[in-house]
């Protein structure tokens, strides 16, 4: 069964700061990874797609990595800014059943 | 914006009672998908409908339910609330099946507390 876990659960930084977020899952065998931002009150948003076959993908600051032999993906936001404050997801699609596996989020404050 | 539109944003009932929230997509969208996040936890997949007729289902009682209209509107109806199905309810759209390999646009959701 495949299980998606973030780290850490909670992150607070000082504006200007570049980060990271980690996703990792427990099955390889994923058909794609995605992040998103959850604001409260305004739904989720995606951010990037990273189709197996690929390594990273890139939008403005933002820049996704995956590493499907380990498990593992990154999420790393440049020169923060305090509206990169959110909540921030990673769902793996299964490669068996093309569901949806989502982890619970790194919620992210960036203060000013 | 994602074009994508919930009612209501809260609602309150009591265990046992029945509720249906209601979900637009964007136009053009022939694939719904509803999904169950529970406070602190990542979204749960509850089922996937694609041209009126549901795609997937992850692993949720029949008490779950939903229609899917050719107006691009759908439903989710739950019956015998539990306590346990406080959470907040989120709708997805996309042109195609399946989950991922096309982007997903959420509606802001409705937060659904049983008491």
């Amino acid at each position: 069964k495949q299980e998606v876990t973030q780290i850490p659960a909670a992150l607070s930084v000082p504006e200007g700061e570049n980060l990271v977020l980690n996703c990792s899952f427990t099955d390889s065998a994923i058909y794609n990874l995605q992040w998103f931002r959850q604001d409260p009150g305004k739904g989720l948003t995606s951010l990037l797609l990273i189709q197996s076959s690929q390594r990273e993908q890139t939008s403005g600051r933002l820049n996704a990595s995956l590493d499907k032999s380990s498990g593992r993906s990154t999420l790393y936001i440049a020169a923060s800014q305090p509206g990169d404050s959110a909540t921030y997801l990673c769902a793996v699609e299964d490669g068996s059943n093309y569901q949806l596996i989502w982890g619970a989020g790194t919620k992210l404050i960036i203060k000013p | 914006e994602t074009g994508v539109t919930q009612s209501p944003t809260h609602l309150i009932k009591t265990r046992g009672q029945q509720v249906t929230l209601r979900c637009s997509s964007q136009s053009g969208h022939n694939t719904v998908s509803w999904y169950q996040q529970a406070l602190g936890q990542g979204p749960q997949f509850i089922f996937q409908y694609y041209r009126e007729e549901e795609n997937g289902r992850g692993n949720f009682p029949p008490r779950f339910s939903g229609l899917q209209f050719p107006n691009y509107s759908s439903e989710l109806n739950v019956n015998a609330l539990e306590l346990d199905d406080s959470a907040l309810y989120l709708c997805a759209s996309s042109f195609a099946p399946g989950q991922g390999a096309d982007t997903q646009y959420f509606g802001p959701g409705t937060r659904l507390t049983v008491l």
